[in-house]
Formats: structure tokens, sequence, C-alpha cells
């Protein structure tokens, strides 16, 4: 199975700053079966961006993904308070695995 | 609108059982595929299977083959979960989610578009 590294494990930032949170994947991978979630504790999941740039229903423009290969990214422009959470990178190319997340805190 | 809504928290001896719903609200519950995915504490999220509502069919990661029972019950639009002979490492909030084709570069691929709150799965003796 592709095994996927976020990093960093924990950011602390402010309101109205942007970030890049990174995964890399063990092996290559089509840009096609990377997702990120946002996960925000006592919540369902949300799926933010699929096919590694494709923003979901209700994302906002803000959030955007990109990568390719084995290195993939999603960045936070200008983070609104309701931005802080745990996000996950996912891959579905061979079975379906995540990462070990990126929590924003509030600094 | 769209919903998955989990069965409540739970609390099982070791060698037990735990069977865990997820019903759906706001779509037809036939024409997706749902998930099952869980995170124990201080772990990444882990996927566990899949069940085809419609046929029926499922699909197991092999770390799970033999102790994963997925069923759902199209007249009640739920899907269950049930994990057999739990152990302490089984304790973990588990999630169901549903699966949505979309278009991606001119074909449908499939994510996981929809979650559950999740069900909390305490395993003690």
């Amino acid at each position: 199975d592709t095994v996927l590294t976020q990093s960093p494990a924990t950011l602390s930032l402010s309101p109205g700053e942007t970030v890049t949170l990174s995964c890399r994947a063990s092996q290559s991978l089509s840009s096609t079966f990377l997702a990120w979630y946002q996960h925000k504790a006592g919540q369902a999941p949300r799926l933010l961006i699929y096919g590694t740039s494709g923003r979901a229903t209700g994302t906002p423009d803000r959030f955007s993904g990109g990568g390719s290969g084995t290195d993939f990214s999603l960045t936070i422009n200008r983070l609104e308070p309701e931005d802080f959470a745990v996000y996950y990178c996912q891959q579905s190319g061979s079975s379906i695995t995540f990462g070990q997340g990126t929590r924003l805190e509030i600094k | 609108q769209v919903q998955l809504v989990q069965s409540a928290a739970e609390v099982k001896k070791p060698g037990a059982s735990v069977k865990v719903s997820c019903t759906a609200s706001g779509y037809t519950f036939a024409r997706h595929t749902i998930h099952w995915v869980r995170q124990a504490p201080g772990q990444r999220l882990e996927w566990m299977g899949w069940i085809n509502v419609d046929s029926g069919h499922t699909q197991s990661s092999q770390k799970f083959q033999g102790r994963l029972n997925l069923t759902r019950d199209t007249s009640a639009s739920t899907a269950y979960l049930e994990v057999s002979s739990l152990t302490s490492e089984d304790r973990a909030v588990y999630y169901c989610a549903r699966e949505t084709p979309i278009p991606v570069a001119g074909n449908h691929y499939y994510y996981m578009d929809v979650w559950g709150k999740g069900t909390t799965v305490t395993v003690s003796s």
C-alpha cells in the first residue's frame, strides 16, 4: 500500500496568514487519486479537495491543491478562524490510505 | 440535506463483537457505495472496507480479513459494520462515508464526499 507522510505535524498560525501543507507519497501516484479532508473534533470529516486540485462543493476558493508524482500540497490563503482543524491527505490509487494529518492551531 | 447518521457509542468486552449502523438520508441510498474508516487514539485514519449498496458486494482491507462483516438494509437506508473478536486495539472512532463519482479530466473517479460523525467503540474488560 502507498504510505502518505504529511508535514508538519502541527502548525501554529494566526488568522489572515497563508499556509501550505505537504503530503508525500511512498510511490508515484496519479493526481486523480489524491484528496484532502478537513476534520474538526466531534464532527464528520469533510472532503475539501479531490483529484489533487478540484474543489469539492462548498470548499472556499482560498483552499487550493497541487502537486504530482509523490509530492502534493494544500494551500490555504488568508486563514479564517473556521479553518483551524486537522487536515488529512488520502490516496485511492493503491488500496486506500491516509496521511497522519497536520493540525492547524491558532497562535 | 445529505447526511449519514451513525449509532451511539458502544462499550464491549474483549472477544465480543460490535455492530455499528449508518443511516443515510437526503439521497438515493442504493446509488452510492458506503466505506468504513476508523481512527484509533493518536493514529491516522484507517480504511476498513466498503459495501456496494446496490449489489451487496463487499471488499475489506486484508488487515481485517475474517473479522469484518459489512451488510446493508436498503429498505431502511442503513449500512452496518460488524467487527468480531474485539481486542483493545479495536478501540477507535468508526466512521461511515459515502462514495461519489466526480468528473476529473474527462473520467469519473470516486471520493468519499459525505461522512458520518463517527461512533466511538471502547473495548474494555
